[in-house]
């Protein structure tokens, strides 16, 4: 099983709204990722987290809050978005964070800020 | 720096009209390439890893080579549901995890 799934697959916020996005894995992989995709760009890497820990914040704004409760558990909390904060997120496993391993992607969240 | 680049942009094949996708790579000590398909509005879907020059890796009609500078993503007799973009990604040299991904090919079949 590959699978990843994320919940909600669409999202609809006002700027002043606080969300959370919710990503799952079982395939006993230890690193998570969040990623950010605008239309017809290529995937941004947002947050990684090994082990349960942070281990990559790419200078993401304080706004986006990333949560690791456990190994196969990754959320994301939004508060007080812009509308350029509008995009699909994803979030992806892999078996460690050495980047070697291959990336298994979620369906995605759509959301919309407005 | 570390980049990837694709190319055609975009392409668009008759069904059944074979061509060969392009991802170069310029990065220190390449430890490896993954290949992934995207639908719209749909997370990528994993299709190849290449870690050494000449390693070739086949799917149905998709078959992706790795050269030192560039690898092909070849599709065979393509069908309509091969319309997707496809990415190509290689990790980092600062060894942190994080990919570098090329702008994709979107490529367009028709029947």
């Amino acid at each position: 099983d590959t699978e990843v799934t994320q919940t909600p697959k669409h999202l609809v916020m006002g700027m002043t709204n606080k969300k959370s996005l919710k990503c799952e894995q079982h395939m006993g992989h230890r690193a998570m990722y969040w990623y950010k995709q605008k239309a017809k760009k290529p995937p941004e890497l947002m947050f990684v987290y090994s082990y349960e820990k942070l281990s990559i914040n790419e200078s993401v704004p304080s706004r986006f809050s990333p949560e690791c409760p456990n190994s196969s558990l990754l959320n994301l909390h939004l508060h007080a978005l812009q509308p350029e904060d509008s995009a699909l997120y994803l979030c992806a496993s892999s078996q460690d964070s050495t980047g070697l391993t291959e990336q298994f992607f979620g369906p995605g969240t759509r959301l919309t800020v407005l | 720096e570390d980049q990837v680049t694709q190319s055609p942009e975009a392409l668009r094949l008759q069904e059944g009209e074979s061509s060969s996708l392009n991802c170069s790579y310029t990065v220190s000590g390449l430890r490896g390439l993954f290949w992934y398909r995207q639908d719209p509005g749909k997370g990528p879907e994993f299709l190849f890893t290449l870690y050494s020059a000449g390693e070739e890796k086949e799917k149905e009609r998709l078959k992706a080579t790795l050269t030192k500078k560039e690898s092909f993503l070849h599709i065979t007799a393509p069908k309509p549901e091969d319309s997707a973009t496809y990415l190509c990604a290689v990790p980092g040299s600062s060894n942190t995890g994080k990919l570098i991904f090329g702008q994709g090919t979107t490529l367009q079949v028709k029947p």
